[in-house]
């Protein structure tokens, strides 16, 4: 089965930095995605990582290390709109490309 | 571009009463998705379909829990009957391919009372 690890909650002041770290346990791998959900909303995809590394987009970037089974997405120069919940997902190729998520993890960002 | 539908947005009803949903996925999109989410969960998949196929469906209770997708584009997710344990948000999502990015719908906000 797949198993992902992620804090439950994090707080932060407009302007900082945070890191939101995913380990995960899967008996496949394809990539780790991330997706940002706002109460009340949809979840939407924010980066994918299918190879070590960083990749940035925008204020956000997201890193894999495929031999830790661990990723992480940052979140920099925070603002108020970013307090969400943001979820780690493991796409798992022994099982047709099935997305599991992790709990998530809220974020609070405070002025 | 249209987003993915979903309908009703909220549904409250009495246990042992049958409740469906419906999603209309972002057109093109073969791939389509049922998740259940319980409150400060992440989604959780209840069937995949690639086109009007289920082929995976392994988390769907299937003594209360059935769906569909006759022509490969809408999908109806239908409980019958409902149990308390069933209050929970139901998201509909879609893809072009396999799975890389999913886009979701605004999803189902069940109450069962």
């Amino acid at each position: 089965g797949q198993s992902l690890e992620q804090p439950s909650e994090v707080t932060a002041v407009e302007g900082a930095i945070v890191q939101i770290n995913c380990t995960y346990q899967t008996s496949g791998f394809y990539g780790l995605s991330w997706y940002q959900q706002h109460d009340g909303g949809a979840p939407t995809f924010l980066s994918y990582n299918a190879l070590d590394g960083l990749e940035e987009t925008g204020r956000f970037s997201s890193f894999l290390s495929r031999s830790d089974s661990y990723g992480y997405l940052l979140l920099q120069e925070l603002q108020m709109k970013d307090s969400a919940s943001y979820f780690c997902a493991v796409r798992d190729d022994t099982a047709g490309n099935k997305l599991t998520f992790g709990g998530g993890t809220r974020v609070l960002v405070k002025p | 571009e249209a987003g993915v539908v979903q309908s009703p947005r909220y549904k409250i009803i009495e246990k042992k009463q049958p409740v469906a949903f419906w999603c209309n996925p972002i057109s093109g999109h073969n791939t389509l998705y049922w998740y259940l989410q319980n409150l400060g969960q992440g989604p959780e998949l209840l069937i995949r379909y690639e086109n009007e196929e289920a082929v995976d469906d392994s988390q769907l209770p299937k003594d209360r829990f059935s769906a569909e997708r006759l022509k490969g584009v809408d999908s109806t997710l239908k409980i019958q009957p409902a149990e308390l344990g069933d209050s929970a948000v139901y998201l509909c999502a879609s893809s072009p391919d396999l799975g890389e990015t999913q886009y979701f719908g605004p999803g189902t906000r069940l109450l069962v009372l």
